[in-house]
């Protein structure tokens, strides 16, 4: 029973395309996030939403819009993919923001 | 806004040794600390954390400790096990509505049998 669960796990495709990346999370948790980690391993915050309301957006490219259906999913899409957005997306969730996070074990995106 | 460092970059530690990892944070109103650890092809997992009406927190091996007037924080790990090799984050944020966990760059940490 994977608490945080991201898909795809690895995703490759060309520059200029339109891709999704799905999470889920079965904790009941209200709060869920869009993480970016570069090459250097860098955790960068690109979204939160509190009970499918969006709270934080950081300084994102309008090519990256995130959807929250119901307070258990949150997803990221991204239109006209460019290299730089190569990265490991990671999805968290939290019972609220005053406590630690649960990742998913993220989602490898490669843009060639 | 709040600003994390942290250091080392990379640890390499005899197994059995003990390993320390520091932090600082720039936003003297941030009140929570907590540490990730991440293991190669895993997201980042949630070890330890404390807040600022604590000075030390320990969980068996390992320990955080928090100075909020230098606005530094700690991770000490004891009797390292090469199990530990990992990349560990220290974070802060404020515990207000609209609070963002800021992450500082890592530490990896490899503990040589």
């Amino acid at each position: 029973d994977t608490a945080v669960s991201q898909t795809p796990k690895y995703l490759v495709t060309q520059m200029g395309n339109d891709k999704s990346i799905k999470c889920e999370q079965n904790l009941g948790h209200d709060t869920m996030y869009w993480y970016k980690q570069d090459s250097k391993k860098f955790l960068k915050i690109m979204f939160s939403y509190n009970n499918k309301e969006l709270i934080i957006n950081e300084t994102v490219p309008n090519r990256f819009s995130p959807k929250s259906p119901d307070k258990a999913h949150l997803n990221l899409h991204i239109n006209s993919l460019e290299l730089g957005d190569s990265a490991v997306y990671f999805c968290a969730s939290s019972r609220d923001r005053s406590r630690g996070y649960t990742f998913g074990s993220g989602t490898r995106l490669t843009v060639v | 806004g709040e600003n994390v460092e942290q250091h080392p970059s990379t640890l390499s530690v005899q197994e059995g040794d003990s390993a320390v990892i520091k932090c600082t944070y720039s936003d003297s109103a941030s009140n929570y600390f907590p540490w990730y650890k991440q293991e190669l092809g895993k997201g980042p997992q949630l070890i330890i954390d404390i807040r600022s009406n604590v000075g030390e927190k320990k969980d068996q091996r390992i320990a955080v400790t928090l100075n909020k007037t230098a606005k530094h924080f700690s991770l000490h790990i004891t009797e390292t096990q090469p199990e530990d090799s990992a990349v560990y984050f220290c974070a802060a944020s404020k515990r207000t509505s609209y609070d963002k966990v800021i992450f500082g760059p890592g530490t990896s940490l490899s503990v040589i049998p």
